[in-house]
């Protein structure tokens, strides 16, 4: 079955410092989808990443960065240098390929509620 | 272009009323998920769509609830004789339909309290 775990509950830093979220999978299929999604205190979740199952390239976008190991099954992020506006509950998901080989629903974990402190 | 957008943001209602609520999706976009989210969890899968066509239903999906798609635009989510446990974040989220890498887009959600 599948399945999304995120271990960390809630991680309380001090600005600047660099934070890692972890995230670790399960999945029977060979092609599948793995996301990062932000949901700030507003609620909306805001679309960070998607990574393919094929492509296990680590991918940086400005202070954001994340390592995808499929050896271990996992999706981690890394802010590095955080600031308060970083504060939010990060979200991990995973999709397989439904009937028509497109991109299903999504199964989410429950989330690191991430808190910067100035 | 504008991003998804759903109504009412927050509805209060008593058990056993019918509610019922609204999701516009991002202009062009065919697929639409609903998913339900509640205090300290994340959000879980209802049921979508593909154009007008309802193509996976979840075990959540109780027949209390009932979702459509007319014409393939907007969507909306009705739940019958509500009862407090459906107090919950409904969330709506729509992506296009453009081979196997299709990201889900959310609108802010509508808040359900049922007293």
């Amino acid at each position: 079955a599948q399945k999304v775990t995120q271990a960390q509950t809630e991680i309380s830093v001090v600005e600047k410092e660099d934070v890692t979220l972890d995230c670790v999978y399960e999945t029977r299929d060979t092609t599948y989808y793995l996301f990062w999604y932000k949901q700030p205190p507003s609620g909306e979740l805001v679309f960070l990443i998607r990574r393919n199952s094929f492509d296990e390239q680590n991918e940086i976008s400005g202070r954001y960065s994340w390592n995808f190991q499929k050896s271990t099954s996992s999706f981690n992020f890394t802010i590095t240098a955080s600031q308060v506006v970083d504060s939010a509950v990060y979200f991990c998901a995973l999709s397989e390929r439904d009937y028509g080989g497109s991109q299903g629903n999504l199964i989410f974990g429950k989330g690191t509620k991430l808190s910067v402190k100035p | 272009d504008t991003g998804v957008s759903q109504d009412p943001r927050h509805k209060i209602t008593k058990r056993g009323q019918n509610v019922t609520f609204r999701c516009d999706p991002i202009s062009e976009h065919n697929r639409l998920y609903w998913y339900r989210q509640t205090l300290g969890q994340g959000p879980e899968f209802l049921t979508y769509f593909q154009n007008e066509a309802q193509l996976e239903k979840s075990r959540l999906l109780s027949d209390r609830f009932s979702a459509e798609r007319p014409k393939g635009s907007f969507s909306t989510l009705e739940i019958q004789r509500t009862e407090q446990g459906d107090s919950a974040m409904y969330l709506c989220a729509s992506s296009a339909l453009a081979g196997a890498a299709d990201t889900q887009y959310f609108g802010p959600g509508t808040r359900l309290t049922v007293l």
